[in-house]
């Protein structure tokens, strides 16, 4: 069974950072690319970056490109996203998901405010 | 960016009776190797999203069949059969043929 737990939200300062990580189980880990989706409180949902199995491709929403970086970790079954310079619009729940979003996470929540 | 157009944005349904929501894209989603990825989620009140269908029309495992997905090119429908209580959500279309990735707005299946 796919299983996939976000950690590493919490509340931020603008233009502070903050580094998400994703746990991931249940599958061959370094075979499937992965995914960080995001939800602002009440709204639809907003695909952030995406990264390949190996971790030599990545993709970026220009709303986050140059802001923000996926990476992980194939030896420890982890996902991460840096988040840099964070504005109160980032605020949102962020998803974890496998491959085209077959499985997502519970989410982490991440707001921005001073 | 591909823009995804959902309707209705809200959808009152009758339990046992069918419902059906539109997904148009701004452009042609087949890609090059012949498939077309779209996909539809549903988002269940205050739970994570479940993918229900992948690639237009097939059904994840676990998913009733009264759940399907049709169409081609840019038009595109989820259907549900015959509504159950346990389909209230909100309910989103996905494109992942060109990047970014996006999504529709999200149509609201409440029971009337």
């Amino acid at each position: 069974e796919v299983q996939l737990l976000e950690s590493g939200g919490g509340l931020v300062q603008p233009g502070g950072s903050l580094r998400l990580s994703c746990a991931a189980s249940g599958f061959t880990f370094s075979s499937y690319a992965l995914s960080w989706v995001r939800q602002a409180p009440g709204k639809g949902l907003e695909w952030v970056s995406t990264i390949s199995s190996s971790g030599g491709g990545t993709n970026y929403a220009d709303s986050v490109k140059g802001r923000f970086t996926i990476s992980r970790d194939n030896s420890k079954n982890m996902l991460y996203l840096q988040m840099n310079s964070l504005r109160a619009e980032d605020t949102a729940l962020y998803y974890c998901a496998y491959r085209y979003c077959d499985y997502w996470g519970q989410g982490t929540l991440v707001t921005v405010s001073s | 960016d591909v823009v995804m157009t959902q309707s209705p944005l809200s959808l009152p349904v009758t339990l046992g009776q069918p419902a059906s929501i539109s997904c148009r894209s701004s452009q042609s989603l087949v890609y090059s190797d012949g498939n077309t990825y779209l996909n539809w989620f549903q988002q269940r009140p205050g739970q994570s999203p479940r993918r229900l269908i992948y690639k237009v029309s097939n059904r994840d495992s676990g998913v009733p069949d009264r759940f399907s997905g049709s169409g081609s090119g840019t038009d595109f429908t989820l259907k549900i059969s015959r509504v159950e209580a346990e389909d209230v959500g909100v309910y989103y279309c996905m494109q992942g043929t060109h990047w970014p990735w996006t999504f529709g707005q999200g149509t609201k299946v409440e029971i009337k």
